[in-house]
């Protein structure tokens, strides 16, 4: 496609269930970088996937969150046992190496 | 010290001025920064690229300073349209590969 693609637009979930998000990146970008933006707040890292080497998942803020990348290409956030604290936007980025990367318009999660 | 920091603001500023923002960082061994925009509820978009001493584009001039690790990012003739937060970012790490750090972002105000 033409952008970073992200799917749902919004999510509203109960605390506790478990949530997945999906980041369709463009094509034939090797980064793909997961964020998160509390409202007023700046972006928190949360994990980067480059091309085939292990992801960086040192911005995952618990042992709920994990996040995978198949065929370097779509990447999966999944949340377990949601908390209110949780909610947040989830902004996905590709990009070629070393270049700045595009956002897609992110995932809006709120926990009730 | 915070990996990138930036002044949050907000900068109020009247139409036609010029008004320039700072960012500064930790790691020496960065190559290339960037100066991405981000408009209320909407996800960041890249604004410039610097690689190497600075970059202009238009009403827009990014400058580079590696011995003092700082970065700024000049706007000349403000337009009410320049009004969003920019948020300064550094990759982390040396290499080709590595996870973009963003900074809190500076929020200008362009007022008529």
């Amino acid at each position: 496609g033409a952008g970073v693609s992200q799917s749902p637009s919004n999510k509203v979930t109960e605390k506790g269930k478990d949530v997945e998000l999906r980041c369709d990146p463009i094509s034939g970008h090797t980064a793909l970088y997961w964020y998160r933006q509390s409202l007023g707040q700046g972006l928190e890292f949360l994990i980067y996937f480059q091309g085939n080497s292990a992801p960086d998942k040192s911005g995952l803020p618990s042992d709920r969150f994990s996040a995978e990348r198949t065929g370097g290409s779509v990447s999966t956030l999944t949340i377990q046992r949601t908390q209110q604290e949780d909610s947040a936007v989830y902004l996905c980025a590709s990009s070629p190496a070393r270049v700045g990367g595009t956002f897609g318009s992110g995932t809006r999660l709120t926990i009730v | 010290r915070k990996e990138v920091e930036q002044d949050p603001g907000p900068f109020n500023v009247p139409e036609g001025a010029t008004v320039a923002f700072n960012c500064t960082y930790s790691n020496s061994a960065s190559q290339s920064f960037f100066w991405y925009r981000q408009d209320c509820r909407k996800e960041p978009k890249l604004l410039m690229s610097v690689y190497s001493s600075g970059n202009e584009d238009g009403r827009f001039t990014a400058q580079l300073n590696r011995a003092s690790q700082y970065i700024s990012l000049l706007i000349r003739d403000s337009k009410l349209s320049d009004s969003a937060t920019y948020l300064c970012v550094v990759p982390h790490g040396s290499s080709n590969t590595g996870k973009l750090i963003f900074g809190q972002g500076t929020t200008l105000q362009v007022k008529p």
